[in-house]
């Protein structure tokens, strides 16, 4: 079946540092791809997505980077800040009749000040 | 512009039982989802609406349903309530599909 899974379940750096978050996915079907951030008692907060006819996306310090070849995902955030604190969770559709987002089981980011 | 709201934020119900949600999405958004968010199983697809359509159903059992109205807001029901239904539910919407916004939630506690 369908699964996305995430490599590490934790993840902590110093602030100024970039972070990795990687995800791993097995739907060779999934056209769509996105990056949430769910922060303590909040519903989760969109980050970046993006389509499988792109290899990669840039936004406001962060880039999430596509390769079907293997199906990984890997969301980027420079610069880290205390504020990025949070868990990370990537997602994937494979669109036409689906209609729903199939989740990682999410990756903590912790940075120290 | 305003998110998705659910209400209530949380509540407490007793085995056996029924419990109704709801979700008021985006205006201008006509696909609604709900997930169920457990640290065991993480966020798992209940189903989505679109037009007072349900196009998708994840796999849980009967006693989950739901309904959107023709203002598209939804709501999602869960009848003979188990311990296990402890959860945050969460109601996302979208313009159409791909990128839902996520409301903050409805945590639900079973005893």
């Amino acid at each position: 079946g369908e699964s996305v899974g995430l490599h590490l379940p934790t993840l902590s750096v110093q602030e100024g540092d970039n972070s990795i978050i990687n995800c791993a996915y097995s739907n060779s079907a999934s056209d769509y791809f996105i990056w949430y951030k769910q922060e303590s008692g909040k519903g989760p907060q969109f980050i970046i997505d993006i389509r499988s006819n792109m290899d990669k996306r840039q936004g406001q310090r962060v880039t999430v980077l596509l390769n079907k070849t293997v199906k990984h995902l890997s969301l980027q955030i420079a610069a880290t800040q205390p504020g990025d604190s949070a868990v990370y969770f990537c997602a994937e559709s494979s669109g036409g009749s689906n209609y729903k987002l199939t989740f990682g089981k999410g990756t903590l980011l912790t940075v120290n000040p | 512009k305003a998110g998705v709201t659910q209400t209530p934020r949380y509540l407490i119900k007793t085995r056996g039982q029924q419990v109704t949600l709801s979700c008021s999405p985006i205006s201008g958004h006509r696909s609604v989802s709900w997930y169920q968010q457990t640290p065991g199983q993480g966020l798992q697809f209940l189903f989505e609406y679109f037009s007072e359509t349900q196009r998708n159903k994840g796999n849980f059992p009967g006693r989950f349903s739901g309904r959107q109205f023709s203002n598209s807001r939804s709501e999602m029901n869960v009848s003979t309530l188990e311990l296990g239904d402890s959860a945050l539910y969460l109601c996302a919407s979208s313009p159409e599909t791909g990128r839902y916004t996520f409301g903050s939630g409805t945590r639900l506690t079973v005893v």
